[in-house]
């Protein structure tokens, strides 16, 4: 059975533009949790969402948003980036039952 | 703001138990200990959870005391690949809540 993946694996964007990432549950999952990362530092809480929802949110500012597709894949998008923004970008999921959540490896995000 | 207490660092022989404590003396009665580690730039691995009975599977033990105010994760044979940052975490288990990571214990397996 495939696990939580993550595309892509490094991304490279210039201060200002658009970065937008993608995360594929685990079949059978329904929820999907972001997190950021940043190096050195520990997992922040971004964005949960569920059956097509948003049900949770991080304190991050409005320019991190995301959404949830039908067959509960996800896509993070962080507009007009700065370079404190670069990070690594985890994906979890769980199914509706709760219980544990497992994690993608991540996509990596350089600010330039 | 996270729920438990680890120990920054801890160090362990290789081949010994490594057995990484943690505090959470706010638990509610209805919240699961859960644990997960971070190898170096990789995404978390779930170990295990547990409510109030002791748990094992083929990776851990964890330990939670009776008043559930403190539990201990048990590697029995501890390996050099072991070595990676051990996060406690306690989550109401059934639909509605994301995980809340704290700074996490940085398990050093020392050949």
């Amino acid at each position: 059975e495939a696990g939580v993946t993550q595309s892509p694996t490094h991304l490279i964007k210039t201060r200002g533009q658009q970065a937008t990432l993608r995360c594929s549950p685990i079949s059978g999952h329904t929820s999907v949790y972001w997190y950021q990362q940043a190096l050195g530092l520990g997992l922040q809480f971004l964005l949960w969402y569920d059956e097509g929802e948003e049900r949770n949110r991080g304190n991050f500012p409005p320019r991190f948003s995301g959404r949830q597709f039908p067959n509960y894949s996800s896509e993070l998008n962080v507009n007009a980036l700065e370079l404190e923004d670069s990070a690594l970008y985890l994906c979890a999921s769980s199914n509706k039952q709760g219980g544990e959540a497992f994690f993608g490896q991540g996509t990596r995000l350089t600010v330039v | 703001d996270a729920k438990t207490t680890q120990p920054p660092s801890m160090d362990c022989a290789e081949g010994r138990a490594a057995n990484l404590p943690c505090n959470h003396s706010t638990i509610s009665g209805n919240e699961y200990v859960y644990w997960y580690r971070q190898i170096h730039s990789q995404g978390p691995q779930y170990i295990i959870h547990g409510l109030k009975n002791n748990e094992t599977n083929e990776m851990a033990s964890l330990i939670i005391t009776e008043d559930r105010k403190s539990s201990t994760l048990i590697l029995p044979h501890a390996t050099l690949r072991d070595t990676a940052v051990y996060y406690c975490i306690v989550r109401v288990s059934n639909y509605g809540q994301n995980f809340v990571f704290g700074p996490g214990t940085r398990l050093s397996v020392l050949p």
